[in-house]
Formats: structure tokens, sequence, C-alpha cells
């Protein structure tokens, strides 16, 4: 297994406009987490999914954000409009049930000019 | 509350030097802990968990319930070393682990 994949790794763009990000978990995982890292609030979990469904969205920032997971095998995060606080690198961690164990994909990072 | 303390925000030691990066955590039952490295630009990735009680790259670390801390440890530093690490916290009662917020490692050569 090749592991999380996220896409992109990188991603510059303007104010005000819709970023996705995306999420391959592990096969076989059931659980999915979105993290968010900057320098000054450290990993903060956005939102988290069991068997694809929300169980907790209380880490979202506001309503700009959102996040899907329509299969098992795949998730998205969606910021729109994007705003140059949003600039953080983005983790998805799956994981099989409920773990401490996480896998870690290799990050999204989003700067927003 | 559930939380993980990591006091310092960074550790500089020499190579050759111990290390010891520190973790105090308040919780009233029995915790499972996690130590998680992230190497410069690269995924996060778990190190060690105090249940199986083993030895990664070098690295050890101890629950201590009486001083409520998860000390890592590694007797001799190596430059490869350097890198971000965080403490967590599975409660068990919560899908979630509570994270420290990092100690950023540098190993001088």
């Amino acid at each position: 297994d090749a592991g999380v994949i996220q896409s992109p790794r990188h991603e510059v763009t303007e104010m005000g406009q819709e970023v996705t990000l995306r999420c391959k978990p592990i096969s076989g995982h059931n659980s999915l987490f979105w993290y968010r890292q900057t320098m000054m609030r450290g990993l903060e979990l956005l939102i988290y999914f069991n068997n694809n469904v929300p169980i907790d969205d209380s880490g979202m920032p506001e309503d700009r954000f959102s996040a899907k997971m329509p299969n098992a095998s795949f998730s998205t995060l969606k910021i729109q409009p994007s705003e140059p606080r949003d600039s953080a690198v983005y983790f998805c961690a799956s994981s099989f049930e409920v773990s401490g164990e996480l896998f870690f994909g290799e990050g999204s990072r989003l700067t927003v000019l | 509350a559930q939380r993980v303390t990591q006091p310092e925000k960074l550790l500089s030691v020499f190579k050759g030097a111990p290390v010891e990066l520190k973790c105090n955590y308040s919780y009233s039952g029995s915790p499972e802990l996690f130590w998680y490295v992230q190497y410069s630009r690269q995924r996060l990735q778990l190190l060690l968990r105090h249940i199986s009680r083993e030895s990664i790259k070098g690295f050890t670390a101890d629950l201590n319930k009486g001083e409520t801390s998860f000390h890592l440890k590694k007797p001799f530093a190596q430059e490869e070393d350097s890198a971000m690490y965080y403490c967590a916290l599975d409660d068990d009662s919560n899908y979630q682990l509570i994270w420290g917020a990092g100690t950023k490692l540098i190993i001088k050569p």
C-alpha cells in the first residue's frame, strides 16, 4: 500500500479563490481525519469521519470550510472563499477503527496570497 | 480536562549527547501515549507507543504514572534525529488524539 495519498502537495492561490484538497486513505481503514498544522497553533483536528460519515466537524474553523467523504477511498476538504489566514499545511490521516495509531499523508501546503 | 504538555518548543543538543524530550499529561484514567515524529517536509509518523515498550531508532519512552510523564529519551543523539516530535494521548473515551504542541529537536554536528 502506498500509504495515505494527498493532493496537491503544494497549492498557491489568491484570496477569494476556491481550494480543494484531496485524500485517499489506506485501504481497509475506516477512520479518516483532516488536520491543519501551523507554527502558531500546532496540529488542529478539523473533522473526523468514521465509515464515511462525518462524526465531528467542530474543529472546522467556519462555514468557508467543508469536507466530504463520498466513499471509503476518497475525501475532500474544500475552502471557499480562501483567505490568507488559511495558509497552513493540511494533513489527512487514516486509521483502522478508532486507534491512536494514525497514518498520515504527506500533507498539502496551502499558501493563500 | 485532558491535556498534553511539551514544555520545550525547541531543543538543541550536540551530536553524541543524550537527548530527553519532555511530555507531561493530565488524565484521570489509564492513558495510552504515543510519540510521533515529523522529519523535515515529511509526513508525521508514529515513532513509538508506550504499550509496546520497544526502542525505535534508539529512542525509548517510559510511562511514569506518578509524575504523569512520558519523556522520550535517546542516549546518543545523531544528526538524523533532527525533527519535530509530538507527544499524543489517546484517552479511549474520545476518537481523537490529544496532541502536545511539539518540540523541534536540532542536533548540532
